[in-house]
């Protein structure tokens, strides 16, 4: 199993360009979230899905998009880059015991 | 809702040395509870789990007991080595993780 894999690793985005995250996870889990964590932070919940079809906002969801069309896929949308968005992206997906698999994340810099 | 708080740090310790760091959460169910290690520049990492009272979770030589009572969920370590410098996170879970604000670790040799 690759566990959760997201591309690409690193990004360098102009202000007001957009881009899309990757993430991919191959254990069948229905949960999947987005995360960003600030230099020095701990993580903030972006965006979550509970399943295929199915997606819901976290605390930080401004300026993002998300979609699930398959339970192995939950990209992430990000529309206008601000610099504000400079972070490193984390996505997950949940096993049975509430515990959640972390993706190796996507470094973003906005300039 | 819910949350986690955890000891600040950062904490710097010698090789062999005993490491805890302390967390405590507050839940209106029975959430499971985690600890997660972030070595620099990669992703999180499930270190152990908890899901339910009384349960001890344990890992590479951490270990972390789920206290109801006093509503905690403790890290400690007994030796630790320079290749356990990192950032550690508490965790509580229901529908999504609800994280501590992290622990830096540094061991010296």
């Amino acid at each position: 199993n690759a566990g959760v894999t997201q591309t690409p690793k690193f990004r360098i985005l102009k202000i007001g360009q957009s881009m899309t995250l990757q993430c991919a996870q191959d254990m069948n889990h229905n949960y999947m979230y987005w995360y960003r964590q600030d230099p020095g932070m701990g993580l903030k919940l972006i965006y979550y899905s509970v399943g295929a079809g199915i997606t819901d906002k976290g605390e930080v969801p401004n300026g993002y998009n998300v979609s699930r069309s398959t339970t192995e896929d939950f990209p992430l949308r990000l529309e206008l880059a601000a610099p504000s968005q400079t972070s490193v992206y984390f996505c997950a997906s949940r096993g049975t015991d509430y515990e959640q698999y972390f993706g190796p994340g996507t470094r973003l810099t906005v300039t | 809702g819910d949350s986690v708080t955890q000891m600040e740090g950062p904490v710097t310790l010698s090789e062999e040395a005993f490491l805890t760091i302390n967390c405590t959460y507050t839940a209106t169910g029975y959430p499971s509870l985690f600890w997660y290690v972030q070595y620099p520049g990669e992703g999180l990492q499930l270190l152990l789990k908890a899901t339910k009272a009384d349960d001890k979770g344990s890992n590479k030589g951490f270990e972390a007991t789920y206290r109801k009572e006093t509503t905690s969920f403790h890290l400690e370590k007994g030796s630790v080595q320079v290749s356990d410098s990192a950032v550690y996170f508490c965790a509580l879970s229901d529908y999504k993780l609800s994280f501590g604000a992290g622990t830096t670790v540094t061991v010296r040799a």
